[in-house]
């Protein structure tokens, strides 16, 4: 299985401040069709998961334009560019290059 | 609006059977794989099982494999995950999840609690 590893597993952020959390996989994401199956989740408190990014960089429908997402192969990074108090909740990345789907321990962001 | 609705969970005790449904709408439901992912409390996310368009094929997690049965019936636009053989380390709550087309698991229902007790 593709384990999926995340940092930080915290972090604090200042409202209006960047916020970065970085996903490392334990080998390549790139599918035989050339694509790379790597996607960022939120999921805020008592809520379900919510997609933000797929295939590395693609905002998802509805998700706001500070939310950004990079990386290759098997460093990837999802960038906050101003945090806003919404954005309170924990982080997954995930690939859906292989079975099983697999995630990342979760990063929880929250505010300072 | 695509809108997923899980159903069925409940409190069982170690050994016995929970089957849930997951009804869907608001997009073409027989032209997407379906996904059961879980969430032991307090916990990360963790894949369970998924289901082609037709259903002629499925995939399942090692934690899950010969005691769970995902299945659909595209009539009714709803996926079913009958779980058998339950433990204490089923216990989670169950979300059910749509596959897109290249964005993984795109929508997410609000989830069903299992919780698996003697």
């Amino acid at each position: 299985d593709i384990v999926m590893t995340q940092t930080p597993l915290s972090s604090p952020v200042t409202l209006g401040q960047p916020a970065s959390i970085s996903c490392r996989s334990s080998q390549s994401l790139v599918h035989s069709d050339g694509n790379t199956y790597l996607n960022w989740l939120q999921q805020r408190p008592g809520q379900p998961p919510r997609l933000l990014i797929y295939k590395i960089s693609n905002r998802f429908s509805g998700v706001p334009d500070r939310f950004s997402g990079s990386g290759a192969g098997t460093d990837f990074t999802l960038k906050i560019s101003r945090v806003e108090a919404e954005d309170v909740g924990v982080y997954y990345c995930t690939q859906a290059t292989q079975f099983p789907y697999t995630f990342g321990q979760g990063t929880k962001l929250e505010i300072k | 609006e695509v809108q997923l609705v899980e159903s069925g969970g409940g409190l069982v005790q170690p050994g016995e059977s929970l089957r849930l449904s997951c009804a869907a709408s608001g997009f073409t439901f027989s032209s997407h794989w379906m996904h059961w992912v879980r969430q032991a409390p307090g916990k990360g996310l963790v894949w369970v099982s998924r289901i082609e368009t037709d259903g002629s094929s499925t995939t399942y997690a090692d934690s899950v494999k010969g005691r769970f049965t995902i299945s659909r019936d595209n009539a009714k636009n709803t996926v079913y995950l009958q779980m058998n053989s339950l433990r204490a380390d089923d216990t989670a709550v169950y979300y059910c999840a749509r596959g897109g087309f290249g964005t993984g698991t795109d929508y997410w229902g609000q989830g069903a609690l299992v919780t698996v007790r003697s």
